[in-house]
């Protein structure tokens, strides 16, 4: 079935270490990808997307993705992370011929300890 | 200003009640888009309109039905609210249908039904 799979509901990183939520996507073709932000109570924020060429993106708040079509993969990584990154994170597909409906992944909640 | 914004963030009502949701973007987007977040923090795009005419509804009940005046706003009405209602409801706009196009998201309108 298609779907898109964030494996982990929660991770949680010290302030300062280095972060990498994961993201699969099960679907024909490669579909764009992005990653989305949600802070508590607010809404969703793009953070980086890719359609195609480099298959490392940068973002917004110094994350980064890479593509890799082998994995059907698109991970997101931080260097070192900030007590403000502690949100909801997720990832999307969507398709050239859809319009612009987005299929989510189940979100992955990020924590942040001092 | 907010780019995207809701109208009521917070809403408790009774099972049977009819309700409103409305969302006013300022962007000068074209396109406009309702998605729904369940309480796994699913995400699950609704309705889509593109220059007020209907582009996407993904099989929502036909108790849900989205009224598009102009480009500029978007509102959600709700007949017989029931249990299941109970969601994170989220307007979203963009400049054309495509899935290229950044995707930008209202703060979440909260519905309970009780």
């Amino acid at each position: 079935a298609q779907s898109v799979t964030q494996p982990d509901i929660h991770i949680t990183v010290s302030e300062g270490a280095s972060l990498e939520l994961r993201c699969n996507y099960s679907y024909g073709a490669t579909p764009y990808l992005f990653w989305y932000v949600q802070s508590p109570g607010q809404g969703l924020q793009l953070l980086l997307k890719y359609f195609s060429g480099d298959t490392l993106v940068q973002g917004i708040k110094g994350f980064e993705a890479e593509f890799k079509r082998s994995q059907s993969s698109f991970n997101l990584r931080k260097p070192s992370v900030h007590w403000s990154d502690a949100a909801e994170y997720f990832c999307a597909v969507g398709f050239y011929n859809q319009g612009g409906k987005l299929i989510f992944g189940q979100g992955t909640e990020l924590s942040v300890k001092p | 200003d907010t780019a995207v914004s809701q109208t009521p963030k917070y809403l408790v009502t009774q099972m049977g009640n009819d309700k409103s949701i409305k969302c006013e973007q300022n962007l000068g987007h074209d396109t406009m888009y309702w998605y729904k977040q369940d309480s796994k923090k699913f995400l699950k795009i609704m309705f889509s309109y593109n220059n007020k005419e209907l582009i996407i509804n993904e099989t929502v009940p036909n108790r849900f039905s989205p009224k598009s005046p102009d480009k500029a706003h978007l509102n959600l009405h709700i007949n017989s609210l029931e249990l299941g209602d109970s969601a994170v409801y989220f307007c979203a706009s963009s400049q054309g249908q495509g899935a290229r196009n950044t995707i930008y998201f209202g703060e979440g309108s909260w519905l309970t039904v009780v």
